[in-house]
């Protein structure tokens, strides 16, 4: 079965500086994959979407790479602000396309 | 439009009673689902639907029940809660999921954060 992993569970970096986050997958090869962001008491929420043939996508201050060699995303925070502060989330859909596959998340923590 | 909107918000049961976490969504979406988040494992996918009479388990299914009599509500059932269910439940919805090679976004409630003693 599918498999994500986020290999850090916490990231701490000072303000204005890049966050990296790292997302690896094992046994499929998504079409897409997605990221989200959960704040403390709320529920996730969609950030953005890679397809396999996009090499990276940017929104504002945010950028994903999508390497399906290494059969993994990663997520930047360019510039990053003590608001950027949350759980991120990387996603997959099953083969089936019935059920979005949740990695365990990045908590990401930005000191002023 | 108010999105998906779940209740109650906290819950607390004694071990063997029964109740039911509601959840509507308002914006005609066909694809329903279940989730638990527990610190360390992450969001587990419980039971689906992929429209109204069509329902189907995920990963994490004993101990809940879900049905979908209408597009708008799917209500997970818990017959008989024990302390192993103790935990903090999302409804998410979205559009056409169900297919190979789906990219639909889901669509998250609040959460329900239920104890069970």
């Amino acid at each position: 079965s599918q498999k994500i992993e986020q290999n850090s569970e916490a990231l701490n970096i000072q303000e204005g500086k890049t966050a990296t986050l790292t997302c690896n997958y094992t046994n499929y090869s998504p079409a897409y994959l997605q990221w989200y962001r959960q704040d403390p008491g709320r529920g996730p929420v969609f950030l953005l979407l890679i397809r396999e043939n996009e090499k990276e996508k940017r929104k504002e201050r945010l950028k994903v790479t999508f390497d399906t060699t290494l059969k993994q995303s990663l997520f930047h925070i360019t510039a990053s602000q003590p608001a950027d502060s949350a759980t991120y989330l990387c996603a997959l859909y099953n083969q089936a396309g019935t059920a979005l596959i949740f990695g365990k998340g990045t908590t990401l923590s930005v000191s002023s | 439009n108010a999105g998906v909107t779940q209740t109650p918000k906290f819950q607390v049961l004694k071990t063997g009673q029964s109740m039911t976490l509601q959840c509507a969504q308002d914006m005609n979406h066909e694809y329903m689902s279940w989730y638990r988040q527990d610190p360390g494992m992450g969001l587990r996918l419980i039971h689906y639907s992929v429209g109204a009479g069509i329902t189907d388990q995920g990963e994490v299914p004993n101990g809940y029940n879900v049905s979908r009599s209408t597009t708008e509500d799917f209500p997970l059932r818990l017959l008989s809660a024990a302390p192993s269910q103790t935990s903090v439940y999302f409804c998410a919805s979205s559009t056409r999921v169900g297919r190979r090679g789906t990219n639909e976004k889901l669509f998250f409630g609040s959460g329900t954060q239920l104890s069970v003693l």
